[in-house]
């Protein structure tokens, strides 16, 4: 069964640029979130996508978005960049979102994102 | 609300034991624990539900208590494949969020 992938692994951009990063689930998997990590804050929530339809979301400017497909794919998208937006960014899938015993997060290998 | 984690990092020898903490100050509707070694992807561990359940894995264990809103992951006789760190999730409610600590970072040395 294969993981959750995120494509691309490492990128580079500039201040002001754009990003577009991407999340392919497990197979059966409907729900898709999404992190940053970064050295000393741990994993912050960005959002969470469940048959194409955000359900919740945490504090991150409206800089940032991203949106579900219908095969369960995800992209995350930040917009004019700030150097403050170096970080890894880890997408995760479960079956539903709702966590129980049989279903927890699963996270990807991450984006990492560096600003110049 | 992150929930907060203590010890913030924690060195160990082979074979000696250890306690991670979660605490939060919001109810919880589960508590969840992954471990991230250098590199890789957070892997999870363990989940454990409102009811006070204690689970375990193997030489892992954890508890959950609901009155505290708290949660503590116990590794016993470590070993060197335990490194790496920590990170307790959250959830309250059932909102589709986990909202994650900022990690305990465990290094066991020969």
């Amino acid at each position: 069964k294969a993981g959750v992938t995120q494509t691309p692994r490492y990128l580079i951009k500039t201040r002001g640029q754009q990003v577009t990063l991407s999340c392919s689930p497990i197979s059966g998997h409907r729900s898709v979130s999404w992190y940053q990590q970064t050295p000393g804050q741990g994993l912050q929530f960005l959002f969470e996508y469940f048959s194409e339809t955000q359900r919740n979301k945490g504090n991150f400017p409206g800089r940032f978005s991203g949106r579900q497909f219908s095969n369960s794919r995800s992209e995350m998208n930040v917009s004019t960049l700030e150097l403050g937006d170096s970080a890894l960014y880890l997408c995760a899938s479960s079956a539903t979102g709702a966590y129980s015993g049989a279903n927890v997060l699963t996270f990807g290998a991450g984006s990492r994102l560096t600003v110049l | 609300q992150q929930p907060v984690q203590s010890p913030q990092a924690v060195i160990l020898r082979e074979g000696e034991d250890a306690v991670i903490n979660c605490s939060s100050s919001k109810a919880l509707y589960s508590v969840h624990w992954y471990r991230q070694k250098h590199g890789e992807a957070p892997v999870f561990l363990m989940i454990l539900l409102k009811g006070g359940e204690q689970k375990g894995h193997d030489k892992i264990s954890a508890s959950f208590n609901e009155k505290k809103q708290q949660s503590s992951l116990y590794l016993t006789a470590s070993q060197l494949s335990y490194s790496g760190t920590y990170f307790c999730g959250t959830e309250q409610g059932s909102n589709y969020k986990l909202t994650f600590g900022k990690g305990t970072l465990l290094t066991v040395n020969p």
